[in-house]
């Protein structure tokens, strides 16, 4: 089944202890991306990575690192974690970056951070 | 810039019902993607039907289909035959052909009563 898989679901933390937020798909896909959503605000991309070894910004990187270093896994970083980083977060993927490339998004992780 | 809009926060209707949830857009691209996506209370995000800005036939999945009126902007989503599962929030959302991430609208929640 074509899927993305992240992991962990739900995880409630305390402030300054670093996490890793794992995303994996298996659908080959060459372009992955991360976004929180909060109330208000919407989804807001963190990171993207077009391919292996290329990572670039999205709206709100600060406090996240991310790294491509297979194609089919994108962490999610949170070096040291802070309050307003509790979110829920999404990593997706495609096939590509083109307009026609459906991105399809893993179940979601519910972080807290205390 | 990109932007989705949609006015309905809330929609009611009844099961087996059709109903209609709201999507205009905003775009300089002439190349770009138009996507509809449910979120359950348990917060994934499920992919449901894509429009391609050159597609001359209104898209169609199952019970979703998409009402694609170019001149308008205007991408609404249609439930036929409402189930009591599609109680959700429901997003429309945008890929452009100069930016990889989706710009998305701030959702409709739609409940389906018995």
């Amino acid at each position: 089944e074509a899927q993305v898989t992240q992991n962990p679901r739900y995880l409630i933390t305390v402030t300054g202890k670093k996490l890793t937020v794992t995303c994996s798909q298996n659908m080959n896909h060459e372009y992955m991306s991360w976004y929180r959503q909060d109330p208000g605000l919407g989804l807001r991309q963190i990171y993207y990575s077009m391919n292996v070894e290329v990572t670039d910004k999205g709206d709100v990187p600060e406090g996240y690192k991310v790294s491509r270093k297979e194609k089919r896994n994108f962490p999610l970083i949170l070096e040291s974690p802070s309050p307003n980083q509790t979110s829920l977060y999404f990593c997706a993927s495609s096939r590509g970056q083109s307009p026609g490339n459906t991105i399809y998004f893993g179940e979601g992780s519910w972080l807290t951070v205390v | 810039a990109q932007k989705i809009t949609q006015t309905q926060p809330g929609m009611f209707v009844q099961e087996k019902e059709a109903v209609t949830l709201d999507c205009t857009y905003d775009t300089s691209d002439q190349s770009y993607g138009l996507f509809w996506y449910k979120q359950p209370s348990s917060g994934e995000m499920i992919f449901l039907i894509y429009q391609g800005s050159y597609d001359e036939q209104n898209a169609t999945e199952g019970r979703y289909s998409l009402n694609f009126q170019k001149a308008r902007k205007s991408a609404n989503l249609v439930i036929s035959a409402s189930q009591l599962g599609d109680s959700a929030m429901y997003f429309c959302a945008m890929r452009g052909s100069g930016y990889s991430t989706l710009t998305f609208g701030k959702g409709t929640m739609l409940l389906v009563s018995p």
